[in-house]
C-alpha cells in the first residue's frame, strides 16, 4: 500500500528552527509538495521537489532524498504565525496526490 | 481572480437528506478534485475530473457523486446523508497532473445528524 509517514505535533520557540519529516512508499513518484494549513483553512502550497537536493525559499526550505523516501520541511526564524499544520504529499506513477496526516505545528514565545 | 469557490462554508444535514456542495474555479483549470479531511487523518480523494463531461472515482467515492458540465464547475452530491460522512470537504484544481501543485477552495464543513 501506499504510505506517508510524519510526526503528529511538533513544539518549537519563536524565533528558533525547525524541521518537520516525511517519510514516504508510494507507487511511482513524481514529485513531493509541501503544503500549509491554518486551523479552519484550506491547506495552501509551499514548495515542491522532484529531484533530489534543497530547495530554498526565504524561510522555509525543502529537501527531498529520493533514494531514501525521504524528505524535510525546514522552518527558520520561526514567527507565531507559523503555528499550524504542515501537510506532506507525493505524486504517485498515476499523477495522484497521497497525502500524510499532517504535523501540528505549535509555537511558544 | 477568485480561484476556486466553494458554498456553502457550513451545513448541518440530517440523516437521509441530500444536498450538493458547489465548487467553481476560474483559472481554466482542467483538474478538479474532491477531498474529504477527518481529524488525524490525511486528505482523501473522493472524486476527480481531467476535464469537462469525464470524471472518476478516487479513494472513497461510496455515497457521493459529480458531474462536470463546464470546466469551471464541479458539484459534488451526497446522497442520503449519513452520520460517516461528517467532514470538512475540499475542493481543488490543478493546471495539469504532471506538474505544479494544487489551489484549494476554503472548505465545507459538513455535520450530519
Amino acid at each position: 500500500g501506499q504510505n506517508i509517514d510524519q510526526p503528529t505535533e511538533m513544539t518549537a520557540t519563536e524565533g528558533a528552527i525547525v524541521q518537520i519529516n516525511c517519510t514516504y512508499q508510494t507507487s511511482g513518484f513524481n514529485g513531493l509538495f509541501w503544503y500549509q494549513q491554518h486551523a479552519g483553512e484550506a491547506p495552501t502550497f509551499l514548495s515542491y521537489n522532484v529531484l533530489d537536493g534543497l530547495e530554498e525559499k526565504g524561510r522555509f526550505s525543502s529537501f527531498l532524498s529520493r533514494s531514501k523516501g525521504y524528505s524535510y520541511l525546514l522552518l527558520k526564524e520561526l514567527q507565531m504565525k507559523d503555528s499550524a499544520s504542515y501537510l506532506c504529499a507525493v505524486k504517485d506513477s498515476n499523477y495522484q496526490l497521497i497525502w500524510g496526516a499532517g504535523t501540528k505545528l505549535i509555537i511558544k514565545p | 481572480n477568485a480561484g476556486v469557490t466553494q458554498t456553502p462554508k457550513f451545513r448541518i444535514l440530517k440523516i437521509g437528506q441530500s444536498m450538493t456542495l458547489q465548487c467553481t474555479q476560474d483559472m481554466n483549470h482542467n483538474y478538479m478534485y474532491w477531498y474529504r479531511q477527518d481529524p488525524g487523518m490525511g486528505l482523501k480523494l473522493i472524486y476527480y475530473s481531467v476535464g469537462a463531461g469525464i470524471t472518476d472515482k478516487g479513494e472513497v467515492p461510496n455515497g457521493y457523486n459529480v458531474s462536470r458540465s463546464t470546466t469551471e464547475d464541479f458539484p459534488l452530491r451526497l446522497e442520503l446523508a449519513a452520520p460517516s460522512q461528517t467532514s470538512v470537504y475540499f475542493c481543488a484544481s490543478s493546471y495539469s497532473a504532471e506538474t505544479g501543485g494544487y489551489t484549494f477552495g476554503s472548505g465545507t464543513r459538513l455535520t450530519v445528524v
